[in-house]
C-alpha cells in the first residue's frame, strides 16, 4: 500500500514570506498528525485532525500556523509569516483511527525541511 | 508533564556488536511505547509498538522490552550491521491528556555502525 505523501521535500524562505506544506495520508486513515521536529529534537504534535475535524492544537501557533483537512483527506499547513525559528522539519503522519486504547500505530511521511533565512 | 529522555545521544560501533539504547518516561501512566528509525532525511519508520499491557516486543534482530513502573524501555539491537545506522526515537501514548493518541517522543539516539 502506498505511504503518507507529502511536498515539496524541501523549501527555503526568507523570514516574513508565507510557505505551505502538502500532506496525502494513507487511503482510509482517518486520523492524521503534523508534527515539528527541530534539529537535534524529537517531533513535537502541532495538530491532529479526525476525518476533517481538530482532535488537539493545543500546540500550533496559531497566530502564524495554520491547517486544513478538507474532506478527511488531504492537509495544508501554512505559516504565514516566517519566523528564523520555524526553521525544521514538518512531519506528516496517519493512523487508522482514534481511541482510548491508542493502539493505533503513526506511520510517517518523509517531511518537509524548511529552512527560514 | 510526561517527558521522555533517552541515552545514549549518540553511539558508535563495530559492526557484529549487540547493542542497547535506553529510553525513560517521567510519568507510568502510558498506553503504549514506540520505537521508530529516522535515516537522514527521512521520515520515521515504526519498528515496535508495545501496549502497555505487554513486556516485550521481537522484531527480527530487535527486542524492545517495557518497564512501566519503574519507567523505562530498551531497544536491544543484535549482531548490528551499517545498515542499522539511524537515528533512534521512543515515544509515548499518555493516559493523563485529555489526547491520549498523541506521542510523547525523545530527543533520539543517534546510532553509527562501522565496517
Amino acid at each position: 500500500e502506498a505511504g503518507v505523501a507529502q511536498s515539496p521535500r524541501y523549501k527555503i524562505i526568507e523570514k516574513r514570506q508565507s510557505v505551505a506544506f502538502w500532506c496525502n495520508p494513507i487511503s482510509g486513515h482517518a486520523t492524521l498528525y503534523w508534527y515539528q521536529q527541530i534539529l537535534g529534537q524529537g517531533p513535537k504534535l502541532l495538530i491532529q485532525f479526525q476525518n476533517n475535524g481538530v482532535v488537539d492544537d493545543s500546540q500550533l501557533p496559531k497566530d502564524r500556523f495554520s491547517a486544513e483537512r478538507l474532506k478527511g483527506v488531504d492537509s495544508t499547513l501554512k505559516i504565514q509569516p516566517a519566523k528564523l525559528e520555524d526553521s525544521a522539519v514538518y512531519l506528516c503522519a496517519s493512523s487508522l483511527g482514534v481511541g482510548r486504547l491508542s493502539s493505533y500505530e503513526q506511520y510517517f511521511g518523509p517531511g518537509t525541511r524548511l529552512t527560514v533565512t | 508533564k510526561q517527558e521522555v529522555t533517552q541515552i545514549p545521544a549518540a553511539l558508535s560501533v563495530p559492526e557484529g556488536e549487540n547493542l542497547v539504547l535506553n529510553c525513560s518516561f517521567t510519568d507510568s501512566a502510558i498506553y503504549n511505547l514506540q520505537w521508530f528509525r529516522q535515516d537522514p532525511g527521512k521520515g520515521l519508520t515504526s519498528l515496535l509498538l508495545i501496549q502497555s499491557s505487554q513486556r516485550e516486543q521481537t522484531s527480527g534482530r530487535l527486542n524492545a522490552s517495557l518497564d512501566k513502573s519503574s519507567g523505562r524501555s530498551t531497544l536491544y539491537i543484535a549482531a548490528s550491521q551499517p545498515g542499522d545506522s539511524a537515528t533512534y526515537l521512543c515515544a509515548v501514548s499518555p493516559i493523563r491528556s485529555y489526547n491520549t493518541d498523541k506521542l510523547i517522543f525523545g530527543t533520539g539516539t543517534r546510532l553509527q555502525v562501522f565496517p
